[in-house]
């Protein structure tokens, strides 16, 4: 059971350039977010979706869209990418459409992305 | 607006002292959730427990326990007897109004030293 698996690892990108950032769990979770975490910042919201089809933002969602064709995939896209947007990201899923019903998040481990 | 608020930035502790870590929080749901993350330098995000807004019993497992006091808005995690393997940044978060997220407080990074 591989739980949430993110791709890539490391990346590191040129000002403008586009990337995406993949995110799959094979938990049958319905609920799926993005989070961004900076140092002394904690981890911030940046999208989540409850089901296939249905997404919301969330505290910083600017420069960033997502979609869920499937309930596995989460896709997080930098349409162009800003030295701002060096951070870790982390995807997470859970169980259910609502936290409060479903308890922890599952996190994967991480993608480490550089904007020079 | 929720918020949470962890006010130790760094602790730094020897072995085998005890050691809490706050967390306060803020919000006018009556019912919420509250949770502690655990991150060790190795980066992945460990869940530690999760407690509801109506259960105020504190909790024992092993070396941590955790004292929720909605009076005071808190949920503070001790460890006792700490390790060097205990040394990592420490989340506490609260859910949101909506349900639909995890609000992190800024961590508070333990280093415990031999």
């Amino acid at each position: 059971n591989a739980g949430v698996t993110q791709t890539p690892k490391f990346q590191v990108l040129k000002t403008g350039q586009s990337m995406t950032l993949q995110c799959a769990q094979d938990m049958n979770h319905e609920y799926m977010s993005w989070y961004r975490q900076d140092p002394g910042m904690g981890l911030r919201l940046i999208h989540y979706s409850v089901g296939a089809g249905i997404t919301d933002q969330g505290e910083v969602p600017n420069g960033y869209n997502v979609s869920r064709s499937t309930t596995e995939d989460f896709p997080l896209r930098l349409l162009s990418a800003a030295p701002s947007q060096t951070s870790v990201y982390f995807c997470a899923s859970s169980y259910g459409q609502a936290l409060p019903n479903t308890g922890e998040l599952f996190f994967g481990e991480g993608s480490r992305l550089t904007v020079l | 607006a929720q918020k949470v608020t962890q006010a130790q930035t760094e602790i730094s502790v020897v072995e085998k002292e005890d050691v809490t870590l706050d967390c306060v929080y803020e919000t006018r749901d009556t019912t919420y959730y509250l949770f502690w993350y655990k991150q060790p330098p190795s980066g992945e995000l460990v869940f530690l427990i999760r407690r509801n807004s109506f259960d105020e019993q504190n909790e024992i497992s092993g070396r941590y326990s955790w004292n929720f006091q909605k009076s005071t808005s808190s949920f503070n995690f001790t460890i006792t007897a700490s390790q060097v393997v205990d040394s990592a940044v420490y989340f506490c978060a609260l859910t949101n109004q909506a349900g639909t997220a995890l609000i992190f407080g800024k961590g508070t990074t333990l280093s415990v030293s031999s």
